[in-house]
């Protein structure tokens, strides 16, 4: 079956811009994730929805960053007025239906590649 | 605050040598713990996880790991390495939520 897919794969952009970047998750999986990716570093949290909603976005660095999913399962991250620092592999994740528990697996798109010029 | 710290940055081996990829967790983020690997140009898929029970879990690919609540530890241990094996391993942690710590990685090179 398909596994989780995130477009575009690469993009630039220039200081000050505005981009999204999409995710589609595993039919069927609830819960999704953002990470963020910087050179030598792992995957940093940025936002947790379960369902439509946003159950832990405590991750997101500040009100520049925004994610949505309004109907349960395509996400989009949201990233206003960019910054050079922006810059970074942003990976989207998904996990099965179960609730109530951090234990599943989460299964990772192949990320996209933001660069802020 | 929660951690997951990985003591080795890359791991050079050779080929089927025994190879261990440290990992360290805070108490904080000890409930469920994760081995991630992320092959070159590839996304990352679990090669295990250790949520209850024995201590001694096993994954894919003949890896293995044991958590060691004493030491904060769940190491990663393989007895032979492929060529194949290389590739960027991450380890990671949460309470039971799903706010997922991962540690900065460990780059296991093996050499022919």
């Amino acid at each position: 079956g398909a596994g989780v897919s995130q477009t575009p794969s690469n993009k630039v952009t220039e200081k000050g811009k505005y981009v999204e970047l999409r995710c589609d998750p595993i039919s069927g999986h609830t819960a999704l994730y953002w990470y963020r990716q910087s050179l030598g570093q792992g995957p940093e949290f940025l936002i947790y929805f379960q369902g439509t909603g946003a159950a832990d976005d405590s991750g997101l660095p500040n009100d520049r960053f925004f994610a949505v999913r309004p109907e349960g399962s395509v996400s989009t991250l949201k990233i206003q007025r960019t910054e050079r620092g922006d810059s970074a592999v942003y990976l989207c994740a998904s996990s099965s239906p179960k609730t109530g528990t951090g234990g599943n697996e989460q299964f990772f798109g192949p990320g996209t590649r933001l660069t802020v010029l | 605050a929660q951690s997951v710290t990985q003591l080795d940055s890359q791991v050079p081996v050779f080929e089927e040598a025994p190879v261990e990829l440290r990992c360290n967790y805070s108490s904080s983020v000890s409930v469920y713990l994760f081995w991630y690997v992320q092959y070159p140009n590839q996304g990352l898929q679990l090669l295990l996880k250790y949520l209850s029970g024995s201590t001694l879990v096993k994954g894919i690919n003949g890896f293995e790991a044991e958590f060691n609540k004493s030491q904060t530890s769940f190491h990663l241990r393989k007895p032979s390495v492929h060529i194949s094996d290389t590739a960027e391993y991450f380890c990671a942690g949460n309470t039971g939520g799903f706010k997922t710590i991962f540690g900065a990685g460990t780059r296991l090179f093996v050499k022919a």
